[in-house]
């Protein structure tokens, strides 16, 4: 498996625009993550989906932000209006139900709004 | 999940063992520690994890003290690549337990030459 696959690598968009964050979890988890790392806050969970039903979202900023997992082999996180404080690193995992799994995390959007 | 206390920063020589330290007073009998690693521009990695015996794998040991209250990952042999922060993560793992890991500060590990 190509592990945990996000795009783009780099996002660069103006203040107030939609951006749109994608991820393509390991085949055969059953869980979904996704993260936002900035160097003030570290990383922090946004939301996360078990079998493609959002279990737990408090962390997203705003209503600004939304995420969606329409199917087991995919996911988007999207930012409508964007706002330069959103610039971060975004980061999605997955990981397989059971005792003692790991996540396995996707290499990042680095994500810059001007 | 228990809060979990780590230097901000370490060095260690390459081929040297690199010993990180992690406090976490406050765990509980079912909660795991957890280590995952980040380098540079990378998304994080998952290392090692351990319950209340030590724990060995191709990457590192994991030591947990009797008591539970801390733990230190030992890389054996430092390389440069190793060079990254490692986070230490304690976190219950049950059939009703959140999934997520909620990750703190870390330690920066550099690796010198």
């Amino acid at each position: 498996d190509a592990g945990v696959i996000q795009s783009p690598r780099h996002e660069v968009t103006e203040m107030g625009q939609e951006v749109t964050l994608r991820c393509k979890p390991i085949s055969g988890h059953d869980y979904l993550f996704w993260y936002r790392q900035t160097m003030m806050r570290g990383l922090e969970l946004l939301i996360y989906f078990n079998n493609n039903v959002p279990i737990d979202d408090s962390g997203m900023p705003e209503d600004r932000f939304s995420a969606k997992m329409p199917n087991a082999s995919f996911s988007t996180l999207k930012i409508q209006p964007s706002e330069p404080r959103d610039s971060a690193v975004y980061f999605c995992a997955s990981s397989l139900f059971g005792y003692g799994t790991e996540a396995f995390f996707g290499q990042g959007t680095r994500l810059t709004v001007v | 999940d228990a809060k979990t206390t780590q230097p901000t920063s370490m060095d260690c020589a390459e081929g040297r063992a690199a010993n990180l330290p992690c406090n976490h007073s406050t765990i509980s009998g079912n909660e795991y520690v957890y280590w995952y690693r980040q380098i540079h521009s990378q998304g994080p990695q998952y290392i090692i994890h351990g319950l209340k015996n030590n724990e060995t794998n191709e990457m590192a040991s994991l030591i947990i003290t009797e008591d539970r209250k801390s733990s230190t990952l030992i890389l054996p042999h430092a390389t440069l690549r190793d060079t990254a922060v490692y986070y230490c993560i304690v976190r219950v793992l049950s059939s009703g337990s959140a999934r997520q890991l909620t990750f703190g500060s870390g330690t920066q590990l550099t690796v010198l030459p």
